[in-house]
């Protein structure tokens, strides 16, 4: 199994729709977790992170972590065209190092 | 906003010869930097930690002596692949730990460096 599996899609939506992404994990000593997005042939750009279980929001993005069943999740809302890229999650232990999911590609089409 | 430069963004090199890729932190000291490797379609792939005034470490299964890792200063890491062959051929990404977003368990990325082997 490995330690973070990612839908790599491609998921395509029609804009203003709500985008729900979602990562599984294995590796119970990971402390926090991140979603990144990258756009083609570019470095990833970070988007979210938190540290415990729960929800956190910033403007249209949500960052949902479910640590009893190791399932954290991206929503987006009011989904925009500029948001089509691909979504990495990207949780974290305490030696800083990210084990990357492999990326959802999200299409919002206009 | 903390800003990584990589440098070159694109690199296209003859079999058998060997290229270095800079990362530097612009605006923020970094202790320590990451690589990564990143095939199409595929998943960032850890393959070494960067660490000032120190050896790199490096993951499982990565060459060390192909891929020399030298971190100078606190602003300043550099990848370089030696002997690169088309199998080489690859998106490689730095990223640094800190910067003001956030403490220190943030990376900010790299914008990436394409390196083709002909």
């Amino acid at each position: 199994q490995k330690e973070v599996e990612q839908d790599p899609g491609p998921l395509s939506v029609p804009e203003g729709a709500i985008v729900s992404l979602n990562c599984t994990y294995s590796n119970s000593a990971f402390q926090y977790f991140m979603w990144y997005r990258q756009y083609s042939r570019k470095g990833p750009e970070l988007l979210m992170y938190t540290y415990s279980s729960g929800n956190k929001e910033d403007g249209r993005f949500t960052a949902q972590v479910d640590k009893s069943s190791k399932y954290i999740s991206l929503f987006i809302r009011d989904s925009q065209p500029s948001d089509s890229a691909t979504y990495l999650c990207a949780p974290g232990g305490s030696n800083y190092k990210l084990t990357f999911g492999k990326g959802t590609l999200l299409t919002v089409n206009p | 906003g903390a800003v990584v430069s990589q440098h070159p963004s694109w690199v296209i090199c003859k079999s058998g010869t060997s290229v270095k890729i800079e990362c530097r932190s612009l605006d923020f000291q970094a202790t320590t930097m990451f690589w990564y490797r990143q095939f199409p379609k595929q998943s960032l792939m850890l393959m070494a930690t960067s660490n000032e005034g120190s050896k790199a470490t490096y993951e499982q299964g990565v060459e060390k002596d192909k891929f020399l890792i030298n971190h100078a200063s606190l602003t300043l890491s550099t990848l370089t692949v030696t002997s690169a062959h088309p199998e080489d051929s690859s998106f490689y990404i730095c990223s640094a730990r800190g910067g003001p977003r956030s403490g220190a368990n943030v990376l900010t990325f790299g914008a990436g460096s394409r390196l083709t082997v002909l």
